[in-house]
């Protein structure tokens, strides 16, 4: 079993649709919660950070943790075609990051 | 502020050659730097750590010899792929993390090698 588990997708919506991508996990050390994007063949770009449990607001972002569920989210609002990227969960014990597989998201104009 | 480069973007080579890639921190002293490789289609996988002026720490499954990593300084690291093979061929991402910050990753935009 992977520690991180995210549907690989592609996922595919119209502009404007809101978008939920999502990632669960399996080990509890896991300490901090982040999501990348990743735009093909470019180094992921730090998206949203959390290390708690609840709601991280960020512009049309918005990060969510359930530590008692292992399971987090990341929100997008008024989609554009420019968020069409691949999005990448990752968690973080010690200083050593795992990512998930990445959700490859199509948004179509 | 905090980025990171890589040079070259993209390299091909023959078969049994060494390539070295090169990761910079630009505004800032990257106290510990982390290379990863990334399969089509696949998520990142770290392969080591390193810490400027020590050894780097290599994930299980991962070759040292072959993998060289050198981390002389609080700005440049660089990884070594000796004799490459065509399985080698991969994208290869790092990032680094400033002193007392080890919490935050910032990545390079990745070195693309392609061994024929």
């Amino acid at each position: 079993q992977k520690e991180v588990e995210q549907d690989p997708g592609p996922l595919s919506v119209p502009e404007g649709a809101i978008v939920s991508l999502n990632c669960t996990y399996s080990n509890s050390a896991f300490q901090y919660f982040m999501w990348y994007r990743q735009y093909s063949r470019k180094g992921p770009e730090l998206l949203m950070y959390t290390y708690s449990s609840g709601n991280k607001e960020d512009g049309r972002f918005t990060a969510q943790v359930d530590k008692s569920s292992k399971y987090i989210s990341l929100f997008i609002r008024d989609s554009q075609p420019s968020d069409s990227a691949t999005y990448l969960c990752a968690m973080m014990k010690g200083n050593k990051l795992v990512f998930g597989a990445g959700t490859i998201l199509r948004v179509k104009s | 502020g905090a980025v990171v480069s890589q040079h070259p973007s993209w390299v091909i080579c023959k078969s049994g050659t060494s390539v070295k890639i090169e990761c910079r921190s630009l505004d800032f002293q990257a106290t510990t730097m982390f290379w990863y490789r990334q399969f089509p289609k696949q998520s990142l996988m770290l392969m080591a750590t390193s810490n400027e002026g020590s050894k780097a720490t290599y994930e299980q499954g991962v070759e040292k010899d072959k993998f060289l990593i050198n981390h002389a300084s609080l700005t440049l690291s660089t990884l070594t792929v000796t004799s490459a093979h065509p399985e080698d061929s991969s994208f290869y991402i790092c990032s680094a993390s400033r002193e007392g910050s080890t919490d935050t990753q910032y990545f390079g935009p990745g070195t693309r090698l392609t061994v024929l």
